[in-house]
């Protein structure tokens, strides 16, 4: 089946200092990858997507590139601000004949940013 | 309006009540995907419509839960006898269908006290 493991937090930085929060998966055939962020008290916004294999997510000045040969899409960015604090999900998404396309996300990480 | 409204934004309700939570999709957004998530957790998938009807309602937990989509358009999610367990962040999105991205609403928390 399909799934989602990403890394446990909570994780603290310090401003500027370097993001990795780990994320693998596994899926049954050729998912879409993503990672969405979600702030306190809102829902979950996109923030950027893979639709195959070494096709690399950018925005905000974070990225992560689709790694079918470690089933990998790991979110970085090389200097964290303290808006960057919030939740973020990685998911998959796999387009089915009858089902559509069914998320399935990882449990989520948690990031605070301390100036 | 421009993204994926949900409404109540709250909703507080006492153990053995009926509740309907409300999702306005994205304007001619085939696809609408209900989601649970409870706190600490990712969202778990519940149901998901492609136009009027559910093409997978396997995420259901019970016969509690049941949604609707007449129209195509707005979705209500009910449920009946609530329980405290059913306490959780409800999410709604939309995708344009035939692609593989969705568009989330703020959802609406429930509270079963």
């Amino acid at each position: 089946g399909n799934s989602v493991t990403q890394m446990e937090g909570p994780v603290t930085l310090s401003e500027e200092a370097f993001l990795t929060i780990n994320c693998t998966y596994t899926a049954t055939g050729y998912p879409s990858l993503f990672w969405y962020v979600q702030y306190p008290g809102e829902g979950l916004q996109l923030l950027l997507k893979a639709t195959k294999a070494d096709d690399k997510g950018s925005n905000k000045g974070f990225e992560a590139t689709y790694r079918k040969e470690t089933t990998s899409f790991h979110l970085e960015k090389g200097s964290v601000q303290v808006s960057d604090s919030a939740v973020y999900f990685c998911a998959l998404s796999e387009s089915l004949s009858n089902t559509g396309n069914q998320f399935y996300f990882g449990t989520g990480t948690s990031l605070t940013v301390i100036p | 309006g421009a993204g994926v409204s949900q409404t109540p934004s709250n909703k507080v309700t006492e153990k053995g009540k009926y509740v309907e939570l409300r999702c306005d999709p994205i304007s001619g957004h085939t696809a609408l995907y209900w989601y649970r998530q409870s706190l600490g957790q990712g969202p778990e998938f519940l149901i998901y419509f492609q136009g009027t009807g559910a093409a997978d309602d396997s995420g259901l937990p019970n016969d509690r839960f049941f949604a609707v989509r007449p129209e195509g358009s707005v979705s209500t999610l009910k449920i009946q006898r609530t329980e405290r367990g059913d306490s959780a962040m409800y999410l709604c999105a939309s995708s344009p269908g035939g692609g593989p991205e969705a568009f989330f609403g703020q959802g609406t928390r429930l509270t079963v006290v």
